[in-house]
């Protein structure tokens, strides 16, 4: 059973463009939120997280949007470059143990300039 | 600057042969963890520790082994490597049990023939 789904599987935008990777859960025992961003070769390295307290959370062109009530948290990417083509992954943690991180599959972001 | 290093990056084995690989941090973080990354599956959780001594299995541990003798260092083991196991591996460290952010190494690529 898979506890964080992940859509779409891949994307591909032009440079400037808005990329919006989707990510829902079903553990509401879930507090914490990271993306993860992994470019070919390398190890994916943490972006940008939430918690539920919040609903919003922008860090530059990174902004993490979260509807608790419809278990659901987004990944937008404004103003898409193309150092931005990687994989991104979403991931749901619950207090208490890093074993308890779980990653979606992930998504292939491919920004044509 | 502290860093996390997994060897080799490549490696070929065949069927039923045993395989060890490493991973070395200088954080000094008490957890570290062994994930594997497979198309369409997105990050397995292999096995962790939470320090000296310490193991647990995670998600797929079948097939594989760990042991942590010091903080630095927690090596993976195939007792007997198969196909199924082919795979790209991560390890990854974290500072505390909350697991906000896990540190990870640049991969394995393991092709068992």
């Amino acid at each position: 059973q898979q506890q964080v789904k992940q859509s779409p599987q891949s994307l591909i935008v032009q440079k400037g463009g808005i990329s919006i990777i989707n990510c829902a859960y079903e553990n509401t025992a879930f507090d914490y939120f990271p993306w993860y961003q992994q470019f070919p070769g390398k190890g994916p390295a943490l972006l940008i997280a939430i918690r539920p307290d919040v609903s919003e959370k922008k860090e530059g062109r990174f902004t993490i949007s979260f509807n608790k009530s419809a278990k659901q948290f987004s990944l937008h990417i404004m103003d898409s470059q193309p150092g931005d083509s990687a994989t991104y992954f979403c991931a749901a943690f619950t207090q208490g143990g890093s074993e308890k991180l779980v990653f979606g599959k992930g998504m292939k972001l491919t920004v044509n300039p | 600057d502290a860093e996390i290093t997994q060897s080799p990056r490549h490696k070929i084995t065949e069927t039923g042969r045993q395989v060890t690989l490493a991973c070395h941090q200088t954080w000094n973080h008490n957890n570290m963890f062994w994930y594997r990354q497979d198309l369409g599956h997105g990050l397995r959780l292999i096995h962790y520790s939470y320090g000296v001594h310490d193991t647990n299995k995670g998600e797929v541990s079948d097939g594989y082994s760990v042991s942590r003798s010091n903080t630095e260092d927690l090596p993976l083991t195939l007792e007997s490597a198969a196909s199924s196991q082919t795979s790209v591996y991560f390890c990854a460290s974290s500072p505390g049990t909350d697991g906000e952010k896990l540190f990870f190494g640049s991969g394995t690529q393991l092709s068992v023939l």
